[in-house]
């Protein structure tokens, strides 16, 4: 149980244009969802916390006008990346938190790999 | 501020033991997890700490010290397989931030 998966694996698209990630727990339902970035041989970095119903809360320094984020429902978020310029190219990962009140586990998707040209 | 500091490598030798050491400082403390990712591929769960002490499972164990603010992942018997980033990561009031990441190189 506690899967997550993320449409689509890659894409590369121009630059200008608008890229949309969906991140979907598919057995469990999940008012959290968390949006990462990790660039090649580094970490991951948090973007954003998704939240069912609610305004995405963004980490300091990501333009929340930029990487649109939408939750529209119990098992699906969202991440449009607007406007994409080549420094966008990066690996996309959302991670889910696990069902239960008390979970404490994140499952993460499969990640996304964005390249702008 | 947030701050968790890995070793950034490790080398190792197969079928020996590694230690990974995490230290930390976070406004707030609700648990310290340990990843494992593969090159391309994202984290896969290994552990979770929120009380003081060494939890073990199987070829792995990670340890935690709340007063210290430190964490470590110990393998053992690696293996070829092991070969991968190692991310340590904190829980604060509302959410996970990932340290550094420690990428280990096993060598036969």
């Amino acid at each position: 149980g506690a899967v997550v998966s993320q449409h689509p694996s890659r894409v590369i698209c121009k630059s200008g244009t608008s890229v949309k990630i969906e991140c979907r727990s598919l057995d469990f339902q999940a008012t959290t969802m968390f949006w990462y970035r990790q660039f090649p041989k580094q970490s991951l970095m948090l973007m954003a916390t998704s939240n069912e119903g609610s305004k995405a809360t963004y980490e300091q320094g990501v333009e929340k006008d930029k990487f649109l984020i939408n939750h529209a429902s119990l098992t699906l978020s969202t991440l449009t990346v607007t406007s994409a310029h080549p420094e966008d190219s990066s690996f996309y990962i959302c991670s889910a938190r696990g069902p239960g009140v008390s979970s404490y586990e994140q499952y993460f998707g499969p990640g996304t790999r964005l390249t702008v040209t | 501020g947030q701050n968790i500091d890995q070793p950034t490598e490790m080398t190792a030798t197969e079928g020996a033991i590694v230690q990974i050491n995490c230290t930390y400082q976070t406004s707030g403390f609700n648990g310290l997890f340990w990843y494992q990712q593969h090159a391309g591929e994202a984290p896969t769960f290994l552990s979770y700490n929120v009380l003081d002490g060494l939890e073990e499972k199987g070829r792995f164990s990670s340890f935690l010290s709340r007063s210290k603010g430190y964490s470590y992942l110990l393998l053992k018997e690696l293996q070829m397989k092991d070969s991968a980033s190692y991310l340590c990561a904190v829980r604060d009031r509302r959410r996970v931030i990932f340290g550094t990441g420690t990428r280990l190189q096993v060598f036969p």
